[in-house]
């Protein structure tokens, strides 16, 4: 079955950096788009990033734009989060996601994993 | 990219049916047929129930609905079980090639 395990969180300080790992197992990983999503203490969804399939695409929320940059390895079925000039509001647990084949839906999130949480704080 | 407008909680009786609008602009909710809405107990992971509108996965029962009228889209839970209750997130696709949540409302089965 479709298995998303994200690691790398915890507690660093403002203006550092950390990266994210999501491991991909249980589906054909290099086949399929993934996403970024975190979710502040207290609050909702909040949409992050998206890859393309091959890399060739990635977006960004304006909230993170310059300062996170996502990526994959399809030999190793690894999706990343580099993140950059953390700040407070960055805190967060961070779900990685797969974006459904355009077979299903060109637009939804099927699977998600069950996040890690990052605190930024001195 | 301002989120989705979702009212904060619902709740309803076991049975009943409840209704959770969501609320985007022309450029996102308005203007593809690409609302989802996922199910999110606390601590777990989002699930999926609803795709572009209407459509529910695999295994998702059929109490969950979904339509859309203009800039709103909404979910409907009919025959309201305990189990139900729940954070619920709408999201959309946008014409800047991103996507956008709802800030999530709480159903509370009474």
């Amino acid at each position: 079955q479709v298995q998303l395990v994200e690691s790398g969180g915890g507690v660093v300080q403002p203006e550092r950096s950390l990266t994210l790992s999501c491991a991909a197992s249980g589906f054909t990983f290099s086949s399929y788009g993934m996403h970024w999503v975190r979710q502040a203490p207290g609050k909702g969804l909040e949409w992050v990033a998206v890859i393309w399939y091959d890399a060739t695409k990635k977006y960004y929320a304006d909230s993170v734009k310059g300062r996170f940059t996502i990526s994959r390895d399809n030999y190793k079925n690894t999706l990343y989060l580099q993140m950059n000039s953390l700040r407070a509001e960055d805190t967060a647990v961070y779900y990685c996601a797969r974006k459904a084949p355009c077979s299903t839906s060109c637009y939804a999130v099927d699977y998600w994993g069950q996040g890690t949480l990052v605190t930024v704080s001195s | 990219q301002s989120a989705l407008t979702q009212p904060a909680s619902v709740s309803g009786s076991p049975g009943q049916s409840i209704t959770i609008s969501c609320t985007g602009t022309s450029s996102d909710l308005g203007d593809y047929n690409s609302v989802s809405w996922y199910q999110h107990y606390p601590g777990k992971a989002p699930q999926l129930i609803i795709y572009d509108v209407t459509n529910r996965p695999s295994g998702v029962s059929n109490r969950f609905s979904g339509s859309k009228s203009g800039n709103t889209a909404s979910l409907t839970i009919s025959g309201l079980q305990a189990e139900d209750e729940a954070d619920y997130y709408c999201s959309s696709y946008t014409s800047s090639i991103t996507w956008v949540f709802g800030g999530g409302t709480k159903l509370t089965v009474l």
